[in-house]
């Protein structure tokens, strides 16, 4: 079945620093590639999203990154701050859009 | 705007009890519906989605079902907890236009522990 895989699972970084998170994807049928972030007691907020026609896009210190030939996406987060740190999760959707399969989730610890 | 609630934010329940869970969305209509379960540390694991009212698609087979008595109104139900069926369980909303994009909006969650 479709399949997101999600790394590292667990990331901590000095403030100020880069941080970047990458997945992969199963289903070539997969158009739409969104990244949540989720507070601890939260709900995931959606904080970005890339669609299969562009190979990047960025919103501020946040970037993703689409590379449908090797299924790959990945989420890049610079000037890293302290309220960064949350749990971030990867998803790909496909035709029909009714299934997001979610990524395990990367635990980013963001260091002062 | 759109918003979801969700209630209640924390429960706990013994063994054997029943269970239900609201989730309601405002400010859209007819949109796509979708519980999830997500356990300490996990990932997000899709229980059930829906199109439409009465419409309801299960993803895992257990002892949860889910109902959508109304528009915007999805309810997660269970005759009798199991100690499995702990944890964090999100509730989300997308437009449903039919197409291939699909954002997903969350709610704040509903904490679930079985005792």
């Amino acid at each position: 079945g479709e399949n997101v895989e999600q790394h590292p699972s667990t990331l901590s970084v000095q403030e100020g620093d880069s941080a970047v998170i990458k997945c992969t994807y199963s289903d070539s049928a997969s158009n739409y590639f969104p990244w949540y972030k989720q507070e601890l007691g939260k709900g995931p907020q959606l904080i970005i999203d890339i669609r299969s026609n562009v190979g990047e896009k960025k919103d501020q210190r946040i970037a993703v990154t689409l590379n449908k030939t090797a299924k790959h996406f990945s989420l890049h987060i610079t000037e890293t701050q302290p309220e960064d740190s949350a749990v971030y999760f990867c998803a790909a959707s496909g035709t029909g859009g009714f299934k997001t399969i979610f990524g395990a989730g990367t635990r980013l610890f963001v260091k002062a | 705007s759109q918003t979801i609630h969700q209630w209640p934010a924390t429960l706990v329940q013994p063994v054997g009890s029943p269970l239900s869970l609201e989730c309601t969305v405002e400010g859209t209509s007819n949109p796509n519906l979708y519980w999830y379960r997500q356990a300490a540390g996990r990932g997000l694991q899709l229980l059930f989605y829906s199109v439409g009212i009465g419409q309801i698609s299960s993803e895992v087979p257990q002892n949860l079902s889910a109902s959508r008595p109304q528009d915007r109104q999805f309810i997660l139900s269970s005759k009798k907890l199991l100690l499995s069926d702990s944890g964090f369980y999100l509730c989300a909303w997308s437009v449903h236009h039919g197409g291939s994009y699909n954002e997903q909006f969350f709610g704040p969650g509903t904490r679930l522990t079985v005792l």
